[in-house]
This record gives C-alpha cells, sequence and structure tokens, in this order.
C-alpha cells in the first residue's frame, strides 16, 4: 500500500517570508508520481506540479519550487516571499505506476496561513 | 478554470435519502474519478470511469455507485445517506487508458450535508 505523510498540519507565517512544506511518501512501486495541489477556501484543489519517480530534478516556477529527494523519499515544496493570496490548504499525492493504476493517494494536507 | 464543472454547489439531505452528484469532464478527457473529502482531511478515492466502465474503486460500499457517459459527463449516486457521508465531493478528469498517471484536474466540488 502507499501511503502520503504531511507532518505540518498548520503554519503561519507573515508575508514575504519563505516556507516550506514538507511531503514524505512510501511505495513499493519503482515508478511513480507525485503531485502537488493547492486547495483554496473556495474548495477546488488546483494543480500545482507533477513529478515522476526518474526526475530528481529540482524544479522551479517563479516563487515556487520543488525538491524531490528519492533517498529519503521526499517531495517538499517551497514558497519564496509569500504572499497573502498563498493562503491555502496544500496537498501532495502520488500515483504509484503499477499496483494502484489512476488513483491518486493523498496526504492530510498542510494549512498555510500567510498574515500581512 | 480547469474546464471540470460540478453540480449543485451544495446540498442538504436527510439520512436514508438518495443523492445524485453531476460532473462535466474537460472535453477530450475520457477518465473521470471521484473522490471524498471529509472536513480537515485529504480526499479518499472512490471510484474510476473510463469509457463508461468503473475501472478501479477504493473502500467504498455498493451503496456508492456511478455512471458515465459519453459526453464526458458522469454521475455519483449515493444511496441510503449516513450521516458520515457529509463531505466536499471532488470529480477529476484526465486523459489516457488506465492504469493512467496523467495529471487529473479537479471540480470545484459539491457539499453535501446529510442531516
Amino acid at each position: 500500500a502507499q501511503k502520503v505523510t504531511q507532518a505540518q498540519t498548520e503554519i503561519s507565517v507573515v508575508e514575504k517570508e519563505d516556507v516550506t512544506l514538507d511531503c514524505v511518501y512510501e511505495t513499493r512501486d519503482t515508478t511513480y508520481y507525485l503531485f502537488w495541489y493547492k486547495q483554496p477556501p473556495s474548495g477546488e484543489l488546483v494543480f500545482l506540479i507533477r513529478r515522476n519517480s526518474f526526475d530528481e530534478q529540482n524544479e522551479i516556477s517563479g516563487r515556487y519550487s520543488w525538491n524531490f529527494q528519492k533517498s529519503t523519499s521526499s517531495f517538499n515544496f517551497t514558497i519564496t516571499a509569500s504572499q497573502v493570496v498563498d493562503s491555502a490548504v496544500y496537498f501532495c499525492a502520488l500515483i504509484p505506476r503499477e499496483t494502484s493504476g489512476s488513483r491518486l493517494t493523498f496526504g492530510e494536507g498542510t494549512q498555510l496561513t500567510v498574515n500581512p | 478554470e480547469t474546464g471540470v464543472t460540478q453540480s449543485p454547489t451544495h446540498l442538504i439531505k436527510t439520512r436514508g435519502q438518495q443523492v445524485t452528484l453531476r460532473c462535466s469532464s474537460q472535453s477530450g478527457h475520457n477518465t473521470v474519478s471521484w473522490y471524498q473529502q471529509a472536513l480537515g482531511q485529504g480526499p479518499q478515492f472512490i471510484f474510476q470511469y473510463y469509457r463508461e466502465e468503473e475501472n478501479g474503486r477504493g473502500n467504498f460500499p455498493p451503496r456508492f455507485s456511478g455512471l458515465q457517459f459519453p459526453n464526458y459527463s458522469s454521475e455519483l449516486n449515493v444511496n441510503a445517506l449516513e450521516l458520515d457521508d457529509s463531505a466536499l465531493y471532488l470529480c477529476a478528469s484526465s486523459f489516457g487508458w488506465p492504469p493512467s498517471t496523467d495529471t487529473q484536474y479537479f471540480g470545484p466540488g459539491t457539499r453535501l450535508t446529510v442531516l
């Protein structure tokens, strides 16, 4: 079975601070895909990034960056110079290629609050 | 905007009733997945449909059932509602045949309250 753990339930920062959201995953599959989604108060899950298990290069998109480390089974997400609009619940998710097909396994989410 | 729509936005039912939730997938996406998200938790996979056939099911009882139609729309039906069914129900569409690891794009959800 697969599992995603987001140990940080809630994080509160002041605007312009950098913040890192942790994600640790478990799977027996050698091929898998990792995702981050953002859920603002409106409820819709907004796709942020998709990475496969063979690509360990870090990725940067504007103020967002992701650090994938296969050796520690982690896929952490950093927001640089946070803004109030970044306030949301962030979910890390996993699809193992062989064992569960297309079903996403989500972590419990991290509630990020950015204060002005 | 993901192009995935859901209706209704909110719904209130009483225990024992039946409910139908609807989803319209992004055009060209032949796979639809349904998830249940209880308050304060991550979404849980209910089931998935590919070309109108069920392809995979999570740990949900048979009173949760679904349909997918050729026009990229789908339904989630829940019979004999229980209080614990109160949750946000999310549908997600994706492209590709199962087992697909393609990105799933979510709709805004239907918030169901069971009294």
